[in-house]
C-alpha cells in the first residue's frame, strides 16, 4: 500500500525567502508525481505534474522535481510571497488510476 | 479547459437524514470519477472509483450502504450519504478524468462540499 509522508508539517518564512518542501512515498510503481496548493476551507487547485519518466517540471517561480528511485519528490518555491501561504500537497498515482495524498505542508509567508 | 463542479458547496443537516452531493465535468466527458474525503488538518483520503454506468468500488473501510454513488452519465456523478451523522461531517471532493494513457491522466477537481451533520 501506498504511503505518502511530507515533511515539514508546517513551515513559516518571511517574504522574499527561497523554500523547499518535501515530499516521499514508498511504492516508486507510480505514473506520476503531482503537487497541489489547497486554501483554508477550499478545494485544490494543480500546480506541477511531473511523468514518472521526468526529473524536473517548472512553472514561473515553483519548480518540482522527482527521483523515483529513492521515492522522494521536492517543491521549490523561489522568492516567497504572502501569497504563496496555504497547504501544499503532493500526490502519487498509482495502479488503477488511484492518488495516494500525502499529508500536507502548511505555508505561511509573513511580510 | 477541465473544469469539475460541485453543489452544493456546504450543507448542514440533521443526524439520520441523507444528503446528496453532485459533481459535474462541464466541459469535457469523465469516463472515471473519485470521490475523496478529507478530515480537519487531515490529507484528502480516496473513498471509492465509479465508472460510468457501472457499479463504484470502494476503499476498504468505506461502507458502500452508507455512501452511494451513481456515475449516470459521463458528466455527472452524485454521492449521497445516507443516515448521516455527526461523524460525517467532513469536507468532500470529487475529481473527474479524461479518457487517456494512465500514464497520461490527470484528475481535475470539483471545489469541495462541506458537510456539517448535526
Amino acid at each position: 500500500k501506498q504511503e505518502v509522508t511530507q515533511i515539514p508539517a508546517a513551515l513559516s518564512v518571511p517574504e522574499g525567502e527561497n523554500l523547499v518542501l518535501n515530499c516521499s512515498f514508498t511504492d516508486s510503481a507510480i505514473y506520476n508525481l503531482q503537487w497541489f496548493r489547497q486554501d483554508p476551507g477550499k478545494g485544490l487547485t494543480s500546480l506541477l505534474l511531473i511523468q514518472s519518466s521526468q526529473r524536473e517540471q517548472t512553472s514561473g517561480r515553483l519548480n518540482a522535481s522527482l527521483d523515483k528511485s529513492s521515492g522522494r519528490s521536492t517543491l521549490y518555491i523561489a522568492a516567497s510571497q504572502p501569497g504563496d501561504s496555504a497547504t501544499y500537497l503532493c500526490a502519487a498515482l498509482g495502479t488503477a488510476s488511484k492518488l495516494t495524498f500525502g499529508t500536507g505542508t502548511r505555508l505561511q509567508v509573513t511580510l | 479547459g477541465a473544469v469539475v463542479s460541485q453543489h452544493p458547496s456546504r450543507v448542514i443537516c440533521k443526524s439520520g437524514t441523507s444528503v446528496k452531493i453532485e459533481c459535474r465535468s462541464l466541459d469535457f466527458q469523465a469516463t472515471t470519477m473519485f470521490w475523496y474525503r478529507q478530515f480537519p488538518k487531515q490529507s484528502l483520503m480516496l473513498m471509492a472509483t465509479s465508472n460510468e454506468g457501472s457499479k463504484a468500488t470502494y476503499e476498504q473501510g468505506v461502507e458502500k450502504d452508507k455512501f452511494l454513488i451513481n456515475h449516470a452519465s459521463l458528466t455527472l456523478s452524485t454521492l449521497t450519504v445516507t443516515s448521516a451523522h455527526p461523524e460525517d461531517s467532513s469536507f468532500y471532493i470529487c475529481s473527474a478524468s479524461k479518457p487517456g494513457t494512465p500514464m497520461k491522466e490527470t484528475q481535475y477537481f470539483g471545489p469541495g462540499t462541506r458537510l456539517l451533520v448535526l
